[in-house]
């Protein structure tokens, strides 16, 4: 158990929806990274927050948006969702916000249909 | 285009063999990369590289960084059926930008 709890496991919706999944980062850790792994393309970094402050960007797209919060927990929002968003969605954390080992969460696996 | 390329890609063992599995990486502003092992849902970390020749143990695995090649291996000794996963190669930059390689599925037969 890395420390880092994500919610829900599962998420089945339809397309056009809009989804919000939610990360508590492991205690004391400031940065939150979220991640999007799907067969064809393996893990792909999308967004990362320190102390509330978006930090980097990765591939994220704009129907996507995230956002931490004062308490440290993280939401990512996903909205009009194509059947392509079918993923597992990860949230790692890490210490501080320049290089780090990140903890991973156990994943949101996200089905559109 | 920061890239990272790991082989193989699959590979297939038995117990007590010994497995070096290899990541380069084609990265601007190169600031470390880490090892993961992927087993049924989150990554976990197992190394972060940062300088190059200096070998980082942790029982059976270790690895090093080779900066001048732009590569790291990771190498695995006497290797258990619990060895078997998808070992990840991350790359970090000073960018802030975050890729990860395809992975190496390893299966350990007894």
């Amino acid at each position: 158990d890395s420390g880092v709890t994500q919610t829900p496991k599962h998420l089945i919706t339809a397309t056009g929806q809009r989804v919000t999944l939610r990360c508590s980062p492991r205690s004391g850790d400031l940065s939150v990274y979220w991640y999007q792994q799907s067969l064809d393309q393996g893990l792909q970094f999308l967004i990362q927050y320190y102390n509330g402050e978006e930090r980097a960007k990765g591939n994220i797209l704009e129907r996507f948006s995230a956002q931490q919060f004062p308490d440290l927990h993280s939401e990512l929002n996903l909205s009009s969702l194509e059947l392509g968003d079918s993923a597992l969605y990860f949230c790692a954390s890490s210490v501080a916000g320049g290089s780090h080992e990140q903890y991973f969460g156990p994943g949101t696996r996200l089905t559109v249909t | 285009e920061d890239k990272v390329v790991q082989s193989p890609l699959s590979l297939v063992v038995h117990e007590g063999d010994t497995v070096t599995l290899n990541c380069s990486y084609e990265v601007t502003n190169f600031r470390s990369l880490l090892w993961y092992k992927q087993e049924k849902k989150a990554p976990t970390f197992l190394f972060m590289l940062t300088s190059s020749g200096i070998e980082k143990k942790s029982g059976r695995l270790s690895s090093i960084l080779d900066k001048k090649e732009l590569f790291s291996i990771l190498n695995i000794t006497a290797t258990q059926t619990g060895d078997s996963a998808v070992y990840l190669c991350e790359s970090q930059n000073y960018g802030q930008n975050f890729v990860f390689g395809p992975g190496t599925r390893l299966s350990v037969l007894p």
